[in-house]
């Protein structure tokens, strides 16, 4: 099976820009969920979607929005881009069988 | 809350030499355990899980994991390191879809 794939790797934005991330998980799973990695705050959980509806979400500020596709396929959006927003987003294909993420390569987006 | 605690940021051995890395956690119910390695740049690959069962269980890469109810923790060890698993690593608990991780172990390894 093929892995995880998220497009773009790497992404340059100014301030107030807005950014959309894409991922495509394993085929076969229906739950895809987002998380940001900086160095000073780690991994944190953004949202997770499940059949095009989102389950969960974590504690971020609304211009940080998802959506799901029926194919599972999933976008990230930010709006109004802060330079915190400097970082690796990470997307996980959830195994509902065995309840294990499986995690792309990550976009690294930075924001002048 | 959920939350997990690695004490060490950032770890040095020499080849060949032993390891463990510590993992404490703080969950309300049976926890479900992960340990993930990062390398600089790429996304986590997962080594190891821990639903129920043994605990002490096997991963990828000779590393093995042991979870301490009485103690909360979920320490990763391997034998004999090499040079190859210099990275970074995360212990993470919680369910499928959503995970919460510790700040992560840097693994430095001395030739």
């Amino acid at each position: 099976k093929a892995g995880v794939t998220q497009t773009p790797r790497y992404l340059i934005k100014t301030r107030g820009q807005q950014v959309t991330l894409s991922c495509s998980p394993i085929s076969g799973h229906r739950s895809v969920s987002w998380y940001q990695q900086t160095p000073g705050q780690g991994l944190q959980f953004l949202f997770e979607y499940f059949s095009e509806t989102q389950r969960n979400k974590g504690n971020f500020p609304g211009r940080f929005s998802g959506r799901q596709f029926s194919n599972s396929r999933s976008e990230m959006n930010v709006s109004t881009l802060e330079l915190g927003d400097s970082a690796l987003y990470l997307c996980a294909s959830n195994e509902a069988s065995t309840d294990t993420q499986y995690f792309g390569p990550g976009t690294r987006l930075t924001v002048l | 809350a959920q939350s997990v605690t690695q004490p060490d940021i950032h770890i040095t051995v020499s080849e060949g030499a032993s390891l463990e890395l510590r993992c404490n956690y703080s969950y309300g119910a049976t926890p479900y355990l992960f340990w993930y390695v990062q390398s600089p740049g790429q996304g986590l690959q997962l080594l190891l899980k821990y639903f129920s069962g043994d605990t002490l269980v096997q991963g990828i890469k000779g590393f093995e994991a042991e979870f301490k109810r009485s103690q909360s923790s979920f320490n990763l060890r391997k034998p004999s390191v090499h040079w190859s698993d210099a990275a970074e690593y995360f212990c993470a608990v919680g369910a499928g879809e959503k995970l919460v991780f510790g700040q992560g172990t840097r693994l430095t390894i001395n030739p």
